[in-house]
């Protein structure tokens, strides 16, 4: 169980245009998901939490206009990445909390997605 | 805020070494702590947890913790280590209140790497 999808696995776009990352949980409600960034031979960066059914609270330094978070369902939390640009190439990590359990600070990791914005 | 550091950021051993590697947590108040695993081309998998209660925390793969309030520290163990145990390890502690709670600090990682 507390498995977690991240689609797409890889992406290649070009500077400007728009990216949506998808992130669910596949078999329990997650009433938390967490958006990380990671750069090579990096640690994860923490970009934002998303809670279902309100607004994202997003660290400082992340720009809430570049980087949308839709947390719509118990599901289901879309990152898109606005107006991508070279700088934004990284590799994007979503992860869940299960709202249920009773451990609810672990957090179940996605396997990622890789932006290359050319 | 709570901050975790990672002091040893590459481990080379061979194959049946004894690994520790460090963690440190900056936090005095209650205190959760994870090690997570990432294998090359993987995501980040949970190796174990301590929240409370038995500070020897035992994990899967045969790895261990324990978690040294005095010290501020929760290193990771393991006796013997296989040439598997390839990858990149991260220490974690969750903070934050309200909307944030449960968000995890992770330190910088130690890239272990075991030759065989």
């Amino acid at each position: 169980g507390a498995v977690v999808s991240q689609h797409p696995s890889w992406v290649i776009c070009k500077s400007g245009t728009s990216v949506k990352i998808e992130c669910r949980s596949l078999d329990f409600q997650a009433t938390t998901m967490f958006w990380y960034r990671q750069f090579p031979k990096q640690s994860l960066m923490l970009m934002a939490t998303s809670n279902e059914g309100s607004k994202a609270t997003y660290e400082q330094g992340v720009e809430k206009d570049k980087f949308l978070i839709n947390h719509a369902s118990l599901t289901l939390s879309t990152l898109t990445v606005t107006s991508a640009h070279p700088e934004d190439s990284s590799f994007y990590i979503c992860s869940a909390r299960d709202g249920l359990r009773r451990s609810k600070e672990t957090q179940y990791f996605g396997p990622g997605t890789r932006l290359l914005v050319l | 805020a709570q901050s975790v550091s990672q002091h040893n950021h590459h481990v080379i051993l061979s194959e049946a070494a004894s690994l520790e590697l460090g963690c440190n947590y900056s936090y005095g108040g209650t205190v959760n702590l994870f090690w997570y695993v990432q294998y090359p081309g993987q995501h980040l998998q949970l190796l174990l947890k301590y929240f409370s209660g038995d500070p020897l925390v035992k994990g899967i793969k045969g790895f261990e913790a324990e978690f040294i309030k005095s010290k501020f520290s929760f290193n990771l163990r393991k006796p013997s280590v296989q040439w598997s145990d390839t990858a990149e390890y991260f220490c974690a502690s969750p903070s934050g209140r309200g909307s944030t709670l449960g968000r995890l600090y992770f330190g910088r990682g130690t890239q272990l790497t075991v030759w065989p």
